[in-house]
């Protein structure tokens, strides 16, 4: 069965620190796709990555990088120099590597910056 | 992420009342997922339709609830004699197959119901 975790339920910074988003998969699919979604307070779903499974290079867009290690399963969001804008919930979510897109969602992050 | 409209924004209905969503999928995409985000939870998937065609709806509730992706409009996700516990935020999402398996999503119908 496919599951994506991200067991911190809530995390809050002050403005400018680095703060790391946990996310834990569990899949049995050789190939699959991980992404990453912010969900501001107006409500609407932003992508931010996707990943597929055969390509473990971290990537760094901005202030936001991303780690995915296969042997862990995970793939951590890590914002640098957070700002007050940054605050929503973030979704993990996971698909496989078949025809059928149906995307599993962690239970999401909030992440409230502080100013 | 703006490609994928959706509407209304936000429904009230009351109970028993019937609730129709809208979406209107990317340009050029030929795929739709609806998915429900009840309050402080993440999102479920629902379903899963190419046009005129349901390929996946294994998140569907069996009662109630029915979606169509016709040859042309756009999708619609139809709840019959709504209750409270069908107060989410129903998204609307599209791919297109050649995308590289990323999915777009809509901005969210929110459906409440009193």
């Amino acid at each position: 069965a496919q599951k994506v975790t991200q067991a911190q339920t809530e995390i809050s910074v002050v403005e400018k620190e680095d703060v790391t988003l946990d996310c834990v998969y569990e899949t049995r699919d050789t190939t699959y796709y991980l992404f990453w979604y912010k969900q501001p307070p107006s409500g609407e779903l932003v992508f931010l990555i996707r990943r597929n499974s055969f390509d473990e290079q971290n990537e760094i867009s901005g202030r936001y990088s991303w780690n995915f290690q296969k042997s862990t399963s995970s793939f951590n969001f890590t914002i640098t120099a957070s700002q007050v804008v940054d605050s929503a919930v973030y979704f993990c979510a996971l698909s496989g590597g078949d025809s059928n897109y149906q995307l599993i969602w962690g239970a999401g992050t909030k992440l409230i910056i502080k100013p | 992420n703006a490609g994928v409209m959706q509407n209304p924004r936000h429904l009230v209905r009351r109970r028993g009342q019937e609730a129709r969503l809208r979406c209107s999928p990317m340009k050029g995409h030929s795929h739709v997922y609806w998915y429900r985000q009840l309050p402080e939870e993440g999102l479920k998937f629902m379903v899963y339709l190419q046009k005129e065609n349901i390929i996946d709806e294994s998140g569907m509730p069996k009662e109630r609830f029915s979606a169509e992706f016709p040859k042309e409009g756009p999708s619609i996700l139809r709840i019959q004699q709504v209750v409270r516990g069908d107060s989410a935020a129903y998204f609307c999402a599209s791919l297109r197959q050649d995308s590289g398996n990323t999915i777009y999503f809509g901005e969210g119908s929110w459906l409440t119901v009193v």
